[in-house]
This record gives C-alpha cells, structure tokens and sequence, in this order.
C-alpha cells in the first residue's frame, strides 16, 4: 500500500539555526515525490517536484533532496517567515492520485 | 481575479442544513479537486473532474454532492452532515497535460458542523 510519513509532526528553531525535515515513502514505481508549504489559514502552495532519486532542488532557504525511500527538506539559517507547515505527497504507478503525509508544522523564533 | 478562489471562508451549519462550497479558477486550467483537511491528518482526496467529467470519487457519502458545469467552477453541495465533517475543505486545480503533482490551491473554506 503506497504510504507517506513526514517528521517529525513539529520542529521549533531558533531563527539561523539549520535542520531538515523527513518524508520516508513507500509507492509502486514512484513517478514524483512533491513539497508544498502551507500557511495558517490558507491552502498549500507548491515548492517542488522530485522525479528520481539523487535529485536535488533548491528555493532559497530549501533544498529538498530525494533517496529510493525518503525526502528531505533541508532549510538553512531559516528566517520566521519560513515559518509554516511542510506537506509532502508522492504520485506511483499504480495510482494517479497523490497520497500526502500529515505535514510537519515548522515554528522559527526570533 | 486570480488564481483559485473559495466561498464562503467560513461556514457554520446545522445538522439538517442544505449549504454548498464555491470554487473559481482563473488559471485556465483543466482539473479541479476537492480535498478535506483535518487537523493532524494528511489531505483526502475527495473529487476529481478532469474536462468537467467526474474521474475520481474516493467513496465519499452522499451527503457530499460535487458539481462542476464548466471547468473553471467546481461546486460541493452539502446536505444532512454529521459533526465528523467539519474540516477545512479546500478547491485546487491542475492542468492535466503538465505535472500531474503541481496543484494550485485556494484559501479553503472552514466548515463547522454543529
């Protein structure tokens, strides 16, 4: 069964100080694996798509990387505004659907 | 107007209430999704309409009816909801030809059951 996990479910920081966030996946034939943020009150809104594995991304603070079983999303020296919950779904082979992990809730304070 | 747009915000409703959501894409896409999100869970996948014909429907109850008259509006009917349905119920839409994953999101509409 295709299956997302994301950790942890929330990481508080301190602004500058560095970290990652994990998305550990199981899908059959994994077309795209897909990061959105998502501010309170509002939908989430696409950062990047990762196609195959040892592919890496940037934006900024982020950079999302990509293995056979997980993603991170690295972010560096991050700023209060980066503040937000991070959502990861991936997209398989034997469904078209996206299956999303529960989202990982980033605080940085000042 | 741009991108996707969700009405009302906020919803309140009773149990035997008839309300619907409204949905409005400006992207000149050809998909839209309903999606329910509840706290600490990952999105569900609700409906899908790829060309204004009804592709996906993840055994959602009857109390939920979508519509979708062309393909730049989506509607979600609501009718005889329970309390477990309060959730923030969110629109996106997507051009199908592209990256499938590559969704545009509204602001959603928070539902609350009473």
């Amino acid at each position: 069964e295709d299956q997302v996990t994301q950790s942890p479910e929330a990481l508080r920081l301190q602004e500058g100080e560095s970290s990652s966030l994990n998305c550990s996946y199981t899908v059959s034939g994994l077309r795209g694996l897909f990061w959105y943020r998502q501010d309170p009150g509002k939908g989430p809104e696409f950062l990047f798509t990762l196609y195959s594995a040892g592919e890496e991304k940037e934006k900024e603070r982020l950079k999302a990387t990509l293995t056979k079983k997980e993603s991170f999303l690295h972010i560096t020296a991050p700023k209060p505004e980066d503040s937000a919950t991070y959502l990861c779904a991936v997209e398989g082979d034997s469904n078209y659907q996206l299956i999303w992990g529960a989202g990982t809730k980033l605080i940085i304070k000042p | 107007e741009t991108g996707v747009t969700q009405t009302p915000r906020h919803l309140v409703m009773g149990m035997t209430n008839k309300k619907s959501l409204k949905c409005e894409q400006h992207l000149g896409h050809n998909a839209m999704y309903w999606y329910k999100q509840s706290a600490k869970k990952p999105l569900e996948l609700m409906f899908v309409y790829n060309f204004k014909e009804q592709t996906e429907n993840n055994s959602v109850p009857s109390r939920f009816s979508p519509e979708c008259p062309n393909s730049s509006h989506l509607f979600l009917h609501l009718h005889t909801l329970q309390p477990e349905d309060s959730a923030l119920y969110l629109c996106a839409s997507s051009q199908v030809s592209l990256n499938t994953g590559e969704l545009f999101f509204g602001e959603g509409s928070r539902l609350t059951v009473l």
